[in-house]
């Protein structure tokens, strides 16, 4: 069936960098985008960034242009977000979804289960 | 980016109800609007795309509508298992979320 998977949950000092993954299968890994959205304890979405995973060509919320990198691997068909010089309001979970980019009426219809970063010192 | 603003944030609501939530996008988005289900601990769930595609296996009391700026989630009859947070998605672009709905029992 078509999941996402995530890496596990992650304990980072402030200053630090993570990499988080999410591995797909059960589609064409191509066909989709995958996006990033991450949602702080207690609160809402929030969109972080989109990979075209064909191409690798990115977008980013402007709130994370500086400091969160998505980059794809096809030949596992995982996807990859970094985001370095973390801090601790940056403690939450996130997660990936995919988007048919391709389709006219396209969404987020399939997440990853979530990853939990903790940034404390 | 273009802000996302539903409203209102709260809504205390029975079972049975008619309920409505907006979402106002800061500039223009065409059709280009999704609405999500999420519950405490779980995975948002897509209930429409494109301002008022229903999803597959979303039941049909859930309706949206709007197009540019104006937007609605409609719930016609709430059930038990509606009771949950929804949000609004920007899809034109970037893909901003709103602030989220909180539906809660009255």
């Amino acid at each position: 069936q078509v999941q996402l998977v995530q890496s596990g949950a992650e304990v980072k000092k402030p200053g630090a960098s993570v990499k988080v993954s999410c591995t797909s299968s059960g589609y064409t890994f191509t066909d989709y985008y995958i996006h990033w959205v991450r949602q702080a304890p207690g609160q809402g979405l929030e969109w972080m960034g989109w990979i075209n995973t064909r191409s690798g060509r990115t977008r980013y919320a402007q709130n994370f242009q500086a400091w969160v990198t998505m980059t794809r691997d096809t030949s596992i068909s995982t996807v990859y977000m970094e985001m370095s010089s973390l801090k601790s309001d940056d403690t939450a979970v996130y997660y990936c979804a995919r988007d048919d980019a391709a389709s006219s009426d396209n969404a987020l219809d399939v997440w990853g289960q979530g990853t939990t970063l903790t940034v404390s010192s | 980016d273009i802000q996302m603003t539903q409203s209102p944030s709260t809504l205390s609501a029975s079972v049975g109800d008619r309920v409505t939530i907006t979402c106002r996008a800061s500039q223009s988005v065409s059709v280009w609007l999704a609405w999500y289900q999420q519950k405490p601990g779980k995975l948002p769930k897509l209930l429409i795309s494109k301002a008022s595609i229903l999803q597959s296996g979303v039941p049909s009391r859930f309706s949206g509508s709007g197009s540019g700026t104006e937007f609605t989630l409609t719930i016609s009859g709430l059930q038990p298992d509606d009771f949950a947070t929804y949000y609004c998605q920007n899809l034109d672009n970037y893909w901003t979320f709103g602030q989220g709905t909180r539906v809660e029992v009255k």
